[in-house]
This record gives structure tokens, C-alpha cells and sequence, in this order.
């Protein structure tokens, strides 16, 4: 069963350094995701891309955030100066290009990084 | 987008039926109804989606009335492996349109 995959796994880093979490989607999908998942709260949406553009993002998406497709098959989140409540599970997610109304777009998640910064 | 409320916990004794119902008042004619399934550390899986009345798969069944205002989701015969965190979510499967998490029904599965 095709996956979503993430690396790394875990990423500590230090206060204000920059990190770049790495995924790569199911290779036929076109809308790719980020969400967040702080410690026993719930998950959290951070932005939507589409068409090598982001489509939506939420609040939590400010200036410091931004998201890559460099080569067709990697998708990147970059935190430019990370903070303390960064500390996160990043989940990437990716799903299929069946349009409005259609049945079975579901999105399909991947294992996560675990971002602790110190 | 339609907001959802569900049960923030259940237990169940294993190999029970374990029944979920979710509340969505405000669905819109083109939302679909989702359901993920999520295992501590891991991302969220997806388990069962539905748009009116029933859907079964080898996982679970949705149960969904004319009104669309709600939806049940029924796991048959429950293991330990089912203690999870089980979330309803409501949307129109654009993609465009990002799915919204809400706290989820934390299902407890006890021997």
C-alpha cells in the first residue's frame, strides 16, 4: 500500500535555529498538507499546497513557516527560527485529485516528526 | 465549515460492538463524513468515509440518517488494538478544503 513518508523521525533542535522537516507524498496525489499535533492536544492544520502554491493556511502559519515542493517528490516545511512551543508532532498528509464532492479523497498521513526544541 | 461534537471519551470491554456517535448540525450538501482513527505517536488513519445512510467495510460501518445532522461509527467486536483516539470529521473532499480535527472520542478498550 503506497504511504506517505517522513523524515526524520525525531529532530531535536536548539532556540532559534532552523529546521526542515521532510516528507514525501503518495506519488499521485496533488494536494499536500501540514498539520501539528502538540502534546495531548489535537491536531492542528497548518497549510495547504496545491499547484506549487499554497492554497490556505491558518493562523499558526506566520512568517517563520514556509513549504517547498523542490523536485516534484519532496515536500518541505521549513521553521526559519524555531521557538520553544514549536515542539511538536508534524504530521505531512497527501491526497488524491478527485475533486469537489468526490468520494475517496481522503487524506493519507504520515508517521510524523517529532520536533523537540531545546 | 461544519463544526462537529463528539464524545471526548468511551470504554469498552473487548469484543464488544463500541458504538461513536458524532453531531453535525450544520453539514452541507456537498460535505462527506470521515472518519480517522489515531494511534498515540502516529499520524491519524483514515477508517471509514461516508455521505447518507449506510457504509461497511472490513474496519468499521457508518451509519448516517436522512438528516445527515449526525452519524454513528460502529466497530465490531473490539480488541485492545482499538484503544485510539477516533475522530469524526465533515468536508466536501476538495482538497482545497483542509480537514479540521476536532478533540476526538478516546476510545478505551479493557480485557
Amino acid at each position: 500500500e503506497p504511504e506517505v513518508t517522513q523524515t526524520p523521525s525525531h529532530q531535536v533542535t536548539q532556540m532559534g535555529q532552523e529546521v526542515i522537516l521532510r516528507c514525501v507524498p503518495i506519488s499521485n496525489h496533488l494536494y499536500f498538507y501540514w498539520y501539528r499535533q502538540i502534546l495531548g492536544q489535537k491536531v492542528e492544520f497548518l497549510v495547504s499546497f496545491y499547484n506549487n502554491e499554497i492554497s490556505e493556511k491558518s493562523e499558526i502559519f506566520d512568517d517563520q513557516f514556509s513549504v517547498e515542493r523542490p523536485d516534484g517528490s519532496n515536500f518541505t516545511l521549513k521553521i526559519r527560527s524555531t521557538k520553544l512551543e514549536d515542539s511538536a508532532m508534524y504530521f505531512c498528509a497527501s491526497s488524491p485529485p478527485l475533486g469537489q464532492g468526490a468520494e475517496g479523497a481522503e487524506a493519507f498521513f504520515g508517521q510524523g516528526t517529532r520536533l523537540t526544541v531545546v | 465549515l461544519a463544526k462537529t461534537t463528539q464524545p471526548i471519551s468511551m470504554d469498552s470491554y473487548e469484543g464488544q460492538e463500541v458504538n461513536i456517535t458524532c453531531s453535525h448540525n450544520n453539514i452541507a450538501t456537498n460535505d462527506y463524513i470521515t472518519w480517522y482513527q489515531q494511534f498515540p505517536s502516529q499520524g491519524p488513519r483514515f477508517i471509514i468515509q461516508g455521505y447518507k445512510t449506510k457504509v461497511t467495510n472490513e474496519v468499521a460501518s457508518l451509519f448516517i440518517p436522512a438528516d445527515r445532522k449526525s452519524s454513528t461509527l460502529s466497530l465490531p467486536r473490539v480488541s485492545l488494538s482499538d484503544t485510539a483516539v477516533y475522530y469524526c470529521l465533515v468536508g466536501d473532499n476538495s482538497g482545497n478544503t483542509p480537514l479540521v480535527f476536532g478533540k476526538g472520542t478516546r476510545l478505551s478498550v479493557i480485557a
